[in-house]
């Protein structure tokens, strides 16, 4: 696609559920990050893709949170057992890899609250 | 540990009133700084990568400059337009990350 692309774009969920945020990279990119953006706050790292080696995962902020990317394209960011504290803007970008030299581009992010 | 601020938090502007926007660093390997913009509701919007001390980049009414330590974004004229928060974040070489500062928000007013 012509973007970094995400859904849902907004979510509402109860808290102790499991939510799934779904992000698809621009076509060709091989490093997909997530970040999290609270009311307030500067973006926070979560987790890195980069093509087929090990994620860096050291972002992440409880076990209750996961990621994995398929096929070296689409990733998916799973929150289990949601709390009120996880309510913020999961944003997702790609880069053509992790060379300094790439520019890294942003999706329009995924709002969650969690009730 | 790798930081970054930016100043001020906020900043306000009548239409045409010319200024700067602070980002102070301190990131290990670093290899590059990038600026974004960011509209409410939005994702952060890519405007420039600065990747050495002295190097300067324009666009329209912005114009990025990058020090050791600094880096400004400048807004000559701004209109109610520009009005949005801006972000910088300084990529280590390092960690492969952006590390991003709070952003400052910025409104013209008409």
């Amino acid at each position: 696609g012509a973007g970094v692309s995400q859904s849902p774009s907004n979510k509402v969920t109860e808290k102790g559920k499991d939510v799934e945020l779904r992000c698809d990279p621009i076509s060709g990119h091989t490093a997909l990050y997530w970040y999290r953006q609270s009311l307030g706050q500067g973006l926070e790292f979560l987790i890195y893709f980069q093509g087929n080696s090990a994620p860096d995962k050291s972002g992440l902020p409880s076990d209750r949170f996961s990621a994995e990317r398929t096929g070296g394209s689409v990733s998916t960011l799973t929150i289990q057992r949601t709390q009120q504290e996880d309510s913020a803007v999961y944003l997702c970008a790609s880069s053509r890899d992790r060379a300094a030299g790439n520019t890294i581009y942003f999706g329009e992010g995924s709002w969650l609250t969690v009730v | 540990e790798d930081q970054v601020t930016q100043s001020p938090e906020a900043l306000r502007l009548q239409e045409g009133e010319s200024s700067s926007l602070n980002c102070s660093y301190t990131v290990s390997g670093l290899r590059g700084l990038f600026w974004y913009r960011q509209d409410p509701g939005k994702g952060p919007e890519f405007l420039f990568t600065l990747y050495s001390a002295g190097e300067e980049k324009e666009k329209e009414r912005l114009k990025a400059t990058l020090t050791k330590k600094e880096s400004f974004l400048h807004i000559t004229a701004p209109k109610p337009e520009d009005s949005a928060t801006y972000l910088c974040a300084p990529f280590s070489g390092n960690t492969g990350k952006l590390i991003f500062g709070q952003g400052t928000t910025l409104q013209v007013k008409p």
